[in-house]
Formats: C-alpha cells, structure tokens, sequence
C-alpha cells in the first residue's frame, strides 16, 4: 500500500514551454502533497506544500507563478513549470501524506520526474 | 525551522563492514525523526523512523537508528552491508506538528563486492 505515482518519469522540453507534472496516491487519499526538487548529488529542497482544495504554500525563494501547484481531489496533485528556462532543469519529486492517519508521521515518495530544458 | 546536518559525504566499505551515518538535528522542541533511502534509479524510501519510546529503533534490511536526545543524533547503523546497500542515504526530522520534512545533505555509501 501507500504508492506514489508521478508522470512523465521524464521530459525534454524547449525554453519558454510549459511543462505540467502530475503525482498521484493510487491506493490512499491524501489531504496533503508535497513537492521537491533535488539537485545533482544534493538533498531535497521543498519546493510547496499542497492542500487539497486551498493555495499551495510555497517556500521561501520559490516562485509561486512559475510553480503553479493545484491539489484538485484527494488523490492528484499537478506541478506546473511555467515559461521553463534551463535553470529549471532538476529533479521533481512529490509525496504525500494519507488522510486517514490523521498525523503528521510519515510520507510516501513517488519515484521522480526529470525535467530538462534544452 | 529545524535543520539536519549529515556528516558524511560518501562513505565506502566493503561487504561485511559494519556501517555507521551520522544525523545530527538542531531544533528545540519533540522531533519526529526519519531515515530514507534512495537505490540507484529508485524513489525515495523509508528505513525507519522514530516517534517516541524506545530510542532504539529498527527498520527493514537491517538497519537501526539510536535516537540520543542529549546529543540531537540520531545516526544510522547496520552491523554488516551487502553490495545492494549501495544507495543515498537521508536523515530527516519533523516536528510532531507539523507535514514539512527538513532533509540532510544525504550520504552516499558505496559497498564493493
């Protein structure tokens, strides 16, 4: 139990497109997703916490118009890349929390999404 | 805020070497504390983690943290690897409170055959 799911594993993408990620929880619901990115032999930088049905929050020097965020249901989440540039180029990782446990113990990590720019 | 300091940038070892990554935690109040594990190509997984109690903790494959409040650690160990214990190795915290998982840089630990 408790998978997370993310697609497109990878995409190539032309600077100024726009790039929409998607991250699932196939088998539990979660009120709350979260959004990293993690750069080359670097740890995971939160990027957003997302609340179904709210704004996202986003972390201090996180772009919030580039970074468009929507928590539509209980089990998907988007993260949107907007006008991507090369610099956006890394890797783009959720997880999530299920709602049923009502706590703050544990979350599941879907397997990534490598963004390039060209 | 809380941050989380790992020691150790890369460790090597040989199989059957004893295995010991170092977490160190500055925050004031109750953490949760977690470690996670990413094989090569693979998502992120948990190891263990410890809310309360015991502060010896076991986890899948082996391995088992000590939580030791008075040095804000909570190192990782196992007492003999195996070449798939190749991986990157994160220390997390929380606070009981609160979603945000605050990472360490990671360790990467390579175990030659």
């Amino acid at each position: 139990g408790a998978v997370v799911s993310q697609h497109p594993s990878r995409v190539i993408c032309k600077s100024g497109t726009s790039v929409k990620i998607e991250c699932r929880s196939l088998d539990f619901q979660a009120t709350t997703m979260f959004w990293y990115r993690q750069f080359p032999k670097k740890s995971l930088m939160l990027m957003a916490t997302s609340n179904e049905g709210s704004k996202a929050t986003y972390e201090q020097g996180v772009e919030k118009d580039k970074f468009l965020i929507n928590h539509a249901s209980l089990t998907l989440s988007t993260l949107t890349v907007t006008s991507a540039h090369p610099e956006d180029s890394s890797f783009y990782i959720c997880s999530a929390t299920p709602a049923q446990r009502g706590g703050f113990d544990e979350q599941f990590f879907g397997p990534g999404t490598r963004l390039t720019v060209l | 805020a809380q941050s989380v300091s790992q020691h150790n940038h890369h460790v090597i070892l040989s199989e059957a070497a004893s295995l010991e990554l170092g977490c160190n935690y500055s925050y004031g109040g109750t953490v949760n504390l977690f470690w996670y594990v990413q094989y090569p190509g693979q998502h992120l997984q948990l190891l263990l983690k410890y809310f309360s109690g015991d502060p010896l903790v076991k986890g899948i494959k082996g391995f088992e943290a000590e939580f030791i409040k008075s040095k804000f650690s909570f190192n990782l160990r196992k007492p003999s690897v195996q070449w798939s214990d190749t991986a990157e190795y994160f220390c997390a915290v929380n606070a009981p409170n609160d979603y945000k998982l605050s990472f360490g840089a990671g360790t990467t630990v390579t175990v030659r055959a």
